[in-house]
């Protein structure tokens, strides 16, 4: 079965840090691009960040820039998202996100929640 | 940057009537624009890629239409468990970028 399963989420002070995974099975992970997305409660999605097949390209959303750091593990089969100086805007659920084709994303995770609240 | 615009915000439209959902881009995206459709507790499942490639297994009910700022999501045939939220995603530059979301509801 094809599936991305997403780990880390949690709850963090503001200013602090977190790291979530992702690991994917069922495919070959390496030949695929990734991005995360993020959805605050009740709200809509948010595009957060894209890496690469071979982590030669990484973009971010504005919103995260300077703050979050993607990167992947090909032997692992596995993509992180390291964030730091969280903020109470950060609390969202985060999916990572199989890039397939030239940029829509066709596996998600089912998510990981990541509260930031003092 | 450019910005996704959905219209309506909520459609109430009753089983077995045809639900159109509208994606407006603040500048051209050629077609490079993907429809996603979320149910409560669920991650998003794309419905539909290139503006109007449905990946296998998506039923016909499902079409897409539109290129450059103009787009459309059509349900032919609303069955029961069509009733969630549908959110179009351009990935023509960065950053990327989602429409606000359509709720599509039982009237």
């Amino acid at each position: 079965e094809v599936q991305l399963v997403e780990s880390g989420g949690g709850l963090v002070q503001p200013g602090g840090s977190l790291r979530l995974s992702c690991t994917g099975s069922g495919f070959t992970f390496s030949v695929h691009s990734m991005n995360w997305v993020r959805q605050a409660p009740g709200k809509g999605l948010e595009w957060v960040s894209y890496i690469s097949l071979g982590s030669t390209t990484i973009q971010y959303a504005d919103s995260v820039k300077g703050r979050f750091t993607v990167s992947r593990d090909r032997a692992k089969n596995s993509l992180y998202l390291q964030m730091n100086s969280l903020r109470d805007e950060d609390t969202a659920v985060y999916y990572c996100a199989r890039e397939y084709g030239s940029g829509w994303n066709d596996i998600w995770g089912q998510g990981t929640l990541v509260t930031v609240s003092s | 940057e450019i910005v996704m615009t959905q219209s309506p915000a909520t459609l109430s439209v009753s089983p077995g009537e045809r639900a159109t959902l509208s994606c407006r881009a603040s500048q051209s995206v050629n077609i490079n624009l993907a429809w996603y459709q979320q149910k409560p507790g669920q991650a998003p499942r794309l419905l539909i890629y290139g503006a109007s490639t449905r990946p296998t297994g998506i039923p016909g009910r499902f079409s897409g239409s539109g290129s450059g700022t103009e787009f459309t999501l059509t349900i032919s045939s609303l069955q029961s468990e069509d009733f969630a939220v549908y959110y179009c995603q351009h990935y023509n530059s960065w950053p990327y970028a989602f429409g606000q979301g359509t709720k599509l509801e039982i009237k």
